[in-house]
């Protein structure tokens, strides 16, 4: 595709509600980055594919937090028991092995 | 661990003054660095980088120099436009894969 799409742009959601994020990459693109940027900061990572395999997830905040790239190519966010501190915009980024990283649109969280 | 600083904003400058914004950064190894720009309602997008030490990244009249021995990279712009008005965030990539570690972002408002 011609960038990386998420969908959907905004989520609302009710606290303890499941809710689930996608991100399309860029076509050929074997890296894919979760990162979480609260309002007014900067974003922070999240997790790191390399094709299907989940190589890094060291920044997930808790167990409720989940993420997969069964087939390499597109990926799905899942959060469970949403919380009010979930609340943030959710960037996927790809990119080539080592090349730049190339960013998503975002998905605005937004837990009451 | 690998961290960012920048200086705070907002930045509000007159169009066509010179812009400068300050990061410094931690990092382990030898990164690369970047400087994204988020306009509003939209995405991230790359602006410039630099790979090694005295490298000058340069795009759209930005420029910044890696300079390891004071461990920073300033963004600067000798004559700015409405139109740079945005979030300017600073980040070195950390790891084997490249992850970015991002600044809490510079806003920056051009006047006419």
């Amino acid at each position: 595709g011609a960038g990386v799409s998420q969908s959907p742009r905004y989520k609302v959601a009710k606290r303890g509600q499941d809710v689930a994020l996608r991100c399309d990459p860029i076509s050929g693109h074997v890296s894919l980055f979760w990162y979480q940027q609260a309002l007014g900061q900067g974003p922070e990572f999240l997790t790191y594919f390399q094709n299907e395999a989940q190589l890094d997830k060291s920044g997930l905040p808790s167990d409720r937090f989940f993420a997969e790239r069964p087939e390499g190519s597109v990926s799905t966010l899942k959060i469970q028991r949403t919380q009010q501190e979930d609340s943030a915009v959710y960037l996927c980024a790809s990119s080539l092995p080592g090349g730049d990283q190339y960013f998503g649109a975002g998905t605005r969280l937004s837990v009451l | 661990g690998d961290s960012v600083t920048q200086m705070e904003g907002p930045v509000t400058l007159s169009e066509e003054a010179f812009l400068t914004i300050n990061c410094t950064y931690t990092a382990t190894g030898y990164p690369s660095l970047f400087w994204y720009v988020q306009y509003p309602g939209e995405g991230l997008q790359l602006l410039l980088k630099a790979t090694k030490a005295d490298d000058k990244g340069s795009n759209k009249g930005f420029e910044a120099t890696y300079r390891k021995e004071t461990t920073s990279f300033h963004l600067e712009k000798g004559s700015v436009q409405v139109s740079d008005s945005a979030v300017y965030f600073c980040a070195p990539n950390s790891g084997g894969y490249n992850k970015l570690i991002f600044g809490a972002g510079t806003r920056l408002a051009v006047h006419p």
